[in-house]
């Protein structure tokens, strides 16, 4: 398997516009997370996702944001309008039912709103 | 506020010294796991404790959770170059135990040769 797959791998964007992040999960993994990280913040959840139904979204900062996971391989997170305090380096991770396995991360989106 | 307290935030020591970082929260936590994250990278998994009180050993790394499942340690001995990263402890929460998983801010560690 080749792991979980984020794109794009780097995004600038201006101010206002609406920005879409992806992810595709290992396949077989029931849950589905979706983190920002920054330097200030560290590591956040926003919204997590079992058998692509949203579980918890708390994280989620405002309404500006929404994730959906139309299928057990794909999910999406939304911005929209963005703004620069959304700039950050968003990661996707995936893992399977037992809720102490590992977590496999992708590498990340580093989004830049200017 | 953050579920779970790193400490220290930063670390830079010599090779060859020993060093310790503490997480800490006044949750109960299923479950505790240390990851580790390089740049540009997502975070990796070291280990996972379950058990209160339980000890987990990775070659030159101690794991420790709290008796009380709210706090964990990670120990290194004789800190190599290779060692130098973010250290990350994450806690499972939730209805049926630990999906949901949470981070704390994480130990920026430099081992200087």
């Amino acid at each position: 398997d080749a792991g979980v797959i984020q794109s794009p791998r780097h995004e600038v964007t201006e101010m206002g516009q609406e920005v879409t992040l992806r992810c595709k999960p290992i396949s077989g993994h029931d849950y589905l997370f979706w983190y920002r990280q920054t330097m200030m913040r560290g590591l956040e959840l926003l919204i997590y996702f079992n058998n692509n139904v949203p579980i918890d979204d708390s994280g989620m900062p405002e309404d500006r944001f929404s994730a959906k996971m139309p299928n057990a391989s794909f999910s999406t997170l939304k911005i929209q309008p963005s703004e620069p305090r959304d700039s950050a380096v968003y990661f996707c991770a995936s893992r399977l039912f037992d809720g102490n396995t590992e977590a496999f991360f992708g590498q990340g989106t580093r989004l830049t709103v200017v | 506020t953050q579920l779970l307290e790193q400490s220290p935030q930063f670390l830079s020591i010599q090779e060859g010294e020993n060093l310790t970082v503490y997480c800490n929260s006044s949750s109960v936590f299923s479950s505790l796991q240390w990851y580790r994250q390089e740049p540009g990278e997502g975070p990796v998994l070291l280990v996972t404790v379950v058990t209160g009180g339980e000890v987990k050993k990775l070659k030159r790394l101690t794991f420790q959770f709290g008796d009380a499942r709210k706090d964990s340690s990670l120990h290194i001995t004789a800190a190599q170059p290779g060692d130098t990263g973010l250290y990350l402890c994450a806690g499972g929460r939730g209805v049926q135990g630990a999906q949901k998983l949470v981070f704390g801010q994480g130990t920026r560690l430099t081992i200087n040769p």
